[in-house]
């Protein structure tokens, strides 16, 4: 049902680097839509990460970096932490103007070893 | 501060209707838009609709259309979400979420959440 696919999971050991993708179509990121990223720990509402594909809000270490190449985009994680361990999800926006206009990837569960 | 605050928990039977509010606190209600968005247990986030409160202008997502009615009340700066027609697909958790950025400037992700509400439907 998601628009966006994403690796089910994901993991590394503390101090590495960990990059989470996110594959779109023509319609979403191929089209030039911006790609955002959410950081979800559970029982907890989705945290903002990464807007317009690589910004951080306030408060978000610089460990955590976003790109995108043509239909795809890219979350890198720098210098893993344990709090890092979490869900992660990267959301667009679909042209298509058919389905959700929102679409979000299906997630990726990151493990800190 | 900004914040979302959601109503509590509903149980609701197949068939039946739910109303979730979302209400807003700390920034001008008007000038952000606000999305509902829903997570099945064990589930990854979906999107559902978004409102631009100044306005009451709404989008649905395909999925959802006919069935899900978004609606504003800017006098307490509350937002609301109706689902009707439950079945055991929509046992979820429900969030409001506040677009980054005043609506006038585009769409730049969800920065401020809503503690989520569970809604439950089973016979």
């Amino acid at each position: 049902q998601s628009g966006l696919t994403q690796p089910p999971s994901v993991s590394g050991a503390p101090g590495q680097k960990v990059t989470i993708s996110c594959t779109g179509s023509s319609s979403d990121i191929g089209a030039g839509s911006d790609v955002h990223w959410y950081q979800q720990t559970p029982g907890t509402a989705p945290k903002l990460l990464i807007y317009g594909t690589n910004n951080r809000p306030s408060g978000v270490p610089d460990r955590f970096s976003g790109s995108n190449s043509g239909t795809s985009a890219s979350l890198a994680i720098t210098g893993l932490q344990t709090e890092d361990e979490a869900d992660y999800y990267c959301q667009s926006y679909d042209s298509s103007l058919s389905g959700s206009w929102v679409v979000f990837g299906g997630g990726t569960k990151l493990t800190v070893l | 501060q900004v914040q979302l605050v959601q109503s509590g928990a509903e149980m609701k039977k197949p068939g039946a209707s739910v109303k979730v509010s979302c209400t807003a606190s700390g920034y001008t209600f008007t000038r952000y838009y606000i999305h509902w968005v829903r997570q099945a247990p064990g589930q990854g986030l979906e999107w559902m609709a978004i409102i631009n409160p100044s306005t009451g202008s709404t989008s649905y997502a395909q999925n959802f259309q006919g069935r899900v009615t978004m609606t504003r009340d800017t006098s307490t700066g509350t937002v609301y979400m109706d689902v009707s027609s439950l079945t055991s697909d929509d046992t979820a958790v429900y969030y409001c979420a506040r677009d980054s950025v005043p609506a006038a400037q585009g769409h730049f992700g969800m920065d401020v959440w809503g503690q989520g509400t569970t809604v439950s439907v089973s016979s």
